[in-house]
């Protein structure tokens, strides 16, 4: 099956500044990558997401890239605000035909300093 | 509605209770899904509905059985659960976008589960 891997497990920035979370995986056949944040006691929200024919993508502050070759990709995030301060999941997923089998990565908790 | 609605927000139960967690959403998809998620861990999946039909198990327990009434409603039956079973229990949806296999799931806000 899929394994995904998260880099770093903690992470704390000053505010301004920008933000890397990186993640792998391991089976060639996934496709979608999305990434979510989950404040403290909430759900977890997509904020960004990449399909494998997609190299990057970005949405205001955030950017996702993806090398299908090394099977890499990254979350970035420029000019970090205190609300951006939650944990974030990297994810990979295998459609099998019926629904998408989302696997997680183990996790970033970022913390936004003032 | 955009949204997945989880009820209990809060569960206690004993090791000997039957309970059930329910979930409900209004956006037409048609793929609904359990995730299991510990304190400072990531969501695993559990279970998948795919058009009501049990689609994905992911070698769950039994005392774990899942049930989707209709394409809106997803419900899972606990049964003589472990204290180990304590968790938050997420459900989410989602639907195929047109041109593409992939689906975007969404996340209700869980059912924070504690057995004694």
């Amino acid at each position: 099956g899929e394994n995904v891997e998260q880099h770093p497990s903690t992470l704390s920035v000053q505010e301004g500044d920008s933000a890397v979370i990186k993640c792998t995986y391991s089976d060639s056949a996934s496709n979608y990558f999305p990434w979510y944040k989950q404040e403290l006691g909430k759900r977890p929200q997509l904020i960004i997401d990449i399909r494998s024919n997609v190299g990057e993508k970005k949405d205001q502050r955030i950017a996702v890239t993806l090398n299908k070759t090394a099977k890499h990709f990254s979350l970035h995030i420029t000019e970090t605000q205190p609300e951006d301060s939650a944990v974030y999941f990297c994810a990979a997923s295998d459609f099998t035909g019926t629904a998408s089998k989302l696997t997680f990565g183990t996790g970033t908790r970022l913390q936004v300093t003032l | 509605d955009t949204e997945v609605t989880q009820t209990p927000k809060h569960l206690v139960m004993g090791m000997t209770n039957k309970k059930s967690l329910k979930c409900e959403q209004h956006m037409g998809h048609r793929a609904m899904y359990w995730y299991k998620q510990k304190a400072k861990k990531p969501p695993e999946l559990m279970f998948v509905y795919s058009y009501e039909k049990l689609s994905i198990n992911e070698s769950v327990p039994s005392r774990f059985s899942p049930e989707c009434p209709n394409s809106s409603l997803l419900n899972l039956h606990l049964h003589a659960l472990q204290p180990e079973d304590s968790a938050l229990y997420l459900c989410a949806s989602s639907q195929r976008q047109p041109g593409h296999p992939n689906e975007k799931l969404f996340f209700g806000s869980g059912t924070q589960l504690s057995v004694l």
